[in-house]
């Protein structure tokens, strides 16, 4: 079946500009993950869903991030007036539940170049 | 931080070779997984180990917890050039939703 996709796939900006990056998860799945990757280095949470629960916002870096999943499916993660510093492959995940034995299954990632 | 930490950070052996990689965190966890990332590409759920649980195999793989070091390493047997990769571990926080994810192993298996 389909696997977790995002797009773009690439994206470059100007500093200032605000972006819309969207994951599409796999169907039943009721948690959705973002993580941040730089260049070389681990991932770092951002945001969870799960089901119609408050997201967990705790990972997010300043108020300029901000995540919605409508519909329990699809999420848009939203970066606003971005920053040089926002550069980074931005990856979503979906999973069948909260639980942590519950694997993730990761998209392709969005990498984003701020100019 | 409650982030796991690989060790090392760069491996690379032979084809045929064992290759061993080891995370270290810092809280008590339910669950520890890993997972393999190719180059460019999202990450792959290679294994989960629970927190009662001392050793499991999958495969070539390998993955052995000591929650009283709060360790745990990730044995690949036989390694194949395809096995070139970065590996994370992950772990989850107290509050078990949250996954927190090492800095990786970069593996390099040379022909």
């Amino acid at each position: 079946g389909a696997g977790v996709s995002q797009s773009p796939s690439n994206k470059v900006t100007e500093k200032g500009k605000d972006v819309e990056l969207r994951c599409d998860p796999i169907s039943g799945h009721t948690a959705l993950y973002w993580y941040r990757q730089s260049l070389g280095q681990g991932l770092e949470f951002l945001i969870y869903f799960q089901g119609n629960s408050a997201p967990d916002k705790s990972g997010l870096p300043s108020d300029r991030f901000s995540a919605e999943r409508t519909g329990g499916s699809v999420s848009t993660l939203t970066i606003q007036r971005t920053q040089q510093e926002d550069s980074a492959v931005y990856l979503c995940a979906s999973s069948l539940g909260s639980e942590s034995f519950y694997e993730q299954y990761f998209g392709p990632g969005t990498r984003l170049t701020v100019t | 931080s409650q982030q796991g930490e690989e060790d090392p950070q760069a491996l690379s052996i032979q084809e045929g070779e064992n290759a061993t990689m080891n995370c270290s965190y810092k809280t008590s966890i339910n669950n520890l997984q890993w997972y393999r990332q190719n180059s460019g590409r999202g990450l792959v759920h290679l294994i989960l180990i629970r927190s009662n649980e001392r050793e499991k195999h999958s495969g070539r793989l390998r993955v052995t917890l000591d929650t009283s070091k709060k360790s745990s390493s990730l044995l690949i047997t036989a390694s194949r050039a395809a096995d070139t990769a970065s590996y994370f571990c992950a772990t989850d926080g107290r509050g078990g939703n949250q996954f927190y994810f090492g800095t990786g192993t970069s593996l390099t298996v040379i022909p």
